[in-house]
């Protein structure tokens, strides 16, 4: 089977940093992403890892361990417009030879003034 | 100048009926997805073409039928709608590349389901 655990929920506040965890279970593996959902709107690309090691874009970065299965996304000077869901995502593939992405179960970030 | 577009957006229907969704995507990729999230956010893939073949097809049941007329089209069809069809469904797509796999899925803004 497949699994992605996620924490549910995280709060923190303007300008702070927050990390948030994600841990992994797939038959297959081919690379870690992350999608960014504000309330009521589509879910938005974040960052890739394919290798282990951090990935830094602007103020998110995103570090993937492939031998533990964990991956993390780490906001730094946190906005009020950072509050949303966050999903982690794993490529796996299908018998066809396609890849298909497996979301994790999504953590809702609450950032307060 | 919408990227990947879905209509409708709202849809209340009753249950037993019949409905569809319709898909659009114009930024010239070769595979479509129609995601499921139910009211948890959980985000759940059902299906996906790749040049208007059926290539992922997830345990969905069968009231539940896409089709797709071209690649830049994926087009969803319920029959008989439940009440646990209640959700939001997304349509997405991405350029997929052969020992590629960072390839980033666009989605559209979802097409909210209620069924009473």
């Amino acid at each position: 089977g497949q699994s992605l655990e996620q924490p549910s929920e995280v709060t923190a506040v303007e300008g702070a940093i927050v990390q948030i965890n994600c841990t992994y279970q797939t038959s297959g593996f081919y690379g870690l992403s992350w999608y960014q959902q504000h309330d009521g709107g589509a879910p938005t690309f974040l960052s890739y890892n394919a290798l282990d090691g951090l990935e830094e874009t602007g103020r998110f970065s995103s570090f993937l361990s492939r031998s533990d299965s964990y991956g993390y996304l780490l906001l730094q000077e946190l906005q009020m417009k950072d509050s949303a869901s966050y999903f982690c995502a794993v490529r796996d593939l299908e018998d066809t030879g396609f890849q298909k992405l497996v979301f994790g179960t999504g953590t809702r970030l609450l950032v307060s003034p | 100048d919408t990227a990947v577009s879905q209509t409708p957006k709202y849809l209340v229907t009753q249950m037993g009926n019949d409905k569809s969704i319709k898909c659009e995507q114009n930024l010239g990729h070769d595979t479509m997805y129609w995601y499921k999230q139910d009211s948890k956010k959980f985000l759940k893939i059902m299906f996906s073409y790749n040049n208007k073949e059926l290539i992922i097809n997830e345990t969905v049941p069968n009231r539940f039928s896409p089709k797709s007329p071209d690649k830049a089209h994926l087009n969803l069809h319920i029959n008989s709608l439940e009440l646990g069809d209640s959700a939001v469904y997304f349509c997405a797509s991405s350029q997929e590349r052969q020992g590629y796999s960072g390839n980033t899925i666009y989605f559209g803004e979802g097409s909210w389901l209620t069924v009473v």
